[in-house]
């Protein structure tokens, strides 16, 4: 299976601030198979992009994805209150359909 | 507005099952592959099991495989997942998901149930 990896761990950051989150794969993903989940404490994951760079319904347009072949991030171009949270990249290019381990945006 | 409700957990020993429902509204149900999805407590995301629209096809992974049978129920709009020898390893939050609108199998998943959680000690 593909094995996704993110960094940082944890990214420091104030409000208003750019956020760069990375997923590396294990293996080439096609980049039309690839998301990113925004999860709060106590709720389920968000959908915010699929296929690399599509917004999902109702995903603020400061919310960006980019990438290919290995390596694609997640790009908040202005932090908002309510964007600290874990973030979780996925493919689903290849069954099973994996996760990364998770990048914590806290406030710093 | 869609809505996915999970119901069934709660506290087993190992060894023993579960069954977890996931009752969705506001799509056509029949038309849509579903998945499960789980979240060990302060942990990540793992993909658990999906079926087709017609339940002929099914999928597990690995860790689940040989104890864990997913199913649905078209006319009740309803998903099942029939969880027999849990583990600990089990133990987690389990969400009822919805791929994306889009044919393919492999989806990403764009509704998410509030989720159940299943602990098994």
């Amino acid at each position: 299976e593909i094995v996704l990896t993110q960094s940082p761990g944890t990214l420091s950051l104030s409000p208003g601030e750019r956020a760069t989150l990375s997923c590396r794969a294990s293996q080439s993903v096609d980049s039309s198979y690839l998301a990113w989940y925004q999860q709060k404490p106590g709720q389920a994951p968000r959908l915010l992009i699929y296929g690399t760079s599509s917004r999902a319904t109702g995903i603020a347009d400061r919310f960006s994805g980019s990438g290919s072949g290995t390596d694609f991030s997640l790009t908040i171009s202005r932090l908002e209150p309510e964007d600290f949270a874990v973030y979780y990249c996925q493919q689903y290019g290849y069954s099973p359909a994996t996760f990364g381990q998770g990048t914590k945006v806290e406030i710093k | 507005e869609v809505q996915l409700l999970e119901s069934g957990g709660g506290l087993v020993q190992p060894g023993e099952s579960l069954r977890l429902s996931c009752a969705a509204s506001g799509f056509t149900f029949n038309t849509y592959g579903m998945n499960w999805v789980r979240q060990a407590p302060g942990k990540g995301l793992e993909w658990v099991s999906g079926l087709n629209p017609g339940a002929t096809n099914t999928y597990y992974a690995d860790s689940v495989k040989g104890r864990f049978t997913i199913s649905r129920d078209n006319s009740k709009n309803t998903l099942y997942l029939q969880m027999n020898s849990l583990r600990a390893e089990d133990t987690a939050v389990y969400y009822c998901v919805k791929p994306l609108p889009v044919g393919r199998w492999l989806q990403a998943y764009d509704y998410w149930g509030q989720g159940t959680l299943v602990t098994v000690s």
